[in-house]
């Protein structure tokens, strides 16, 4: 099993570009998770998919949507970067917990995605 | 509201003596707890948790935790250092019946292990 996996691993954007950042599991997981990581503040939640065909905001989901295109993967758009946006990206999943609540499992995360926007 | 503190951004221990990692969280009713380490230019990986049941977990490459209710506490614990423990420590919190929200992660601690 090759877990989570993200594309690509480095990127580099001019303000006002678009991209998308591609994640995806081969874990059967039903909820998958974008977080941002910062120095000094941790991840932060951007967009978490429950299971599939719902999305939801986290804690920081400006600038940002997403797309949970099937079980197995989860992805995430700029659609016109901003250098606040420079961070690394990590994608997440777990499995689902007692009567639909994945809190009680751990989290499986990709590699993440170096991201600079100039 | 959830929320978690490390107070320590830097750890540093000596190969062999006894480490801790410090975590201390907020939520209304019982926690979630999770410690995470990650090592460079990696995504996190699971170290341990507490749903419920016995306050000292046992986790994964001879790390422990123990949650004390009373001073919202779960630091983390290996009674002898390795130098390649050396990494970010990330303790996260979530409320147990609260299904709305995620997980609170911390700021993340960094542990240097000197040989």
């Amino acid at each position: 099993n090759a877990g989570v996996t993200q594309t690509p691993k480095f990127q580099v954007l001019k303000t006002g570009q678009s991209m998308t950042l591609q994640c995806a599991q081969d874990m059967n997981h039903n909820s998958m998770y974008w977080y941002r990581q910062d120095p000094g503040m941790g991840l932060r939640l951007i967009y978490y998919s429950a299971s599939e065909g719902t999305t939801d905001k986290g804690e920081v989901p400006n600038g940002y949507n997403v797309s949970r295109l099937n079980k197995r993967e989860f992805s995430l758009r700029l659609e016109s970067a901003a250098p606040s946006q420079t961070s690394v990206y990590f994608c997440a999943s777990s499995r689902p917990g007692l009567a639909g609540d994945p809190a009680r499992n751990e989290q499986f995360f990709g590699p993440g995605t170096r991201l600079t926007v100039l | 509201a959830q929320s978690v503190a490390q107070p320590e951004d830097q750890v540093n221990v000596a190969e062999g003596n006894p480490l801790t990692v410090k975590c201390t969280y907020s939520v209304s009713g019982n926690p979630y707890l999770f410690w995470y380490v990650q090592y460079p230019n990696r995504g996190l990986q699971f170290l341990l948790k507490y749903i419920t049941g016995d306050n000292l977990v046992k986790g994964s490459y001879g790390f422990e935790a123990e949650f004390n209710k009373s001073q919202t506490s779960f630091h983390l614990k290996k009674p002898s250092a390795l130098v390649s423990d050396s990494a970010l420590y990330f303790c996260a919190v979530r409320a147990q019946d609260n299904y709305g929200q995620n997980f609170v992660f911390g700021p993340g601690t960094r542990l240097s292990v000197l040989p």
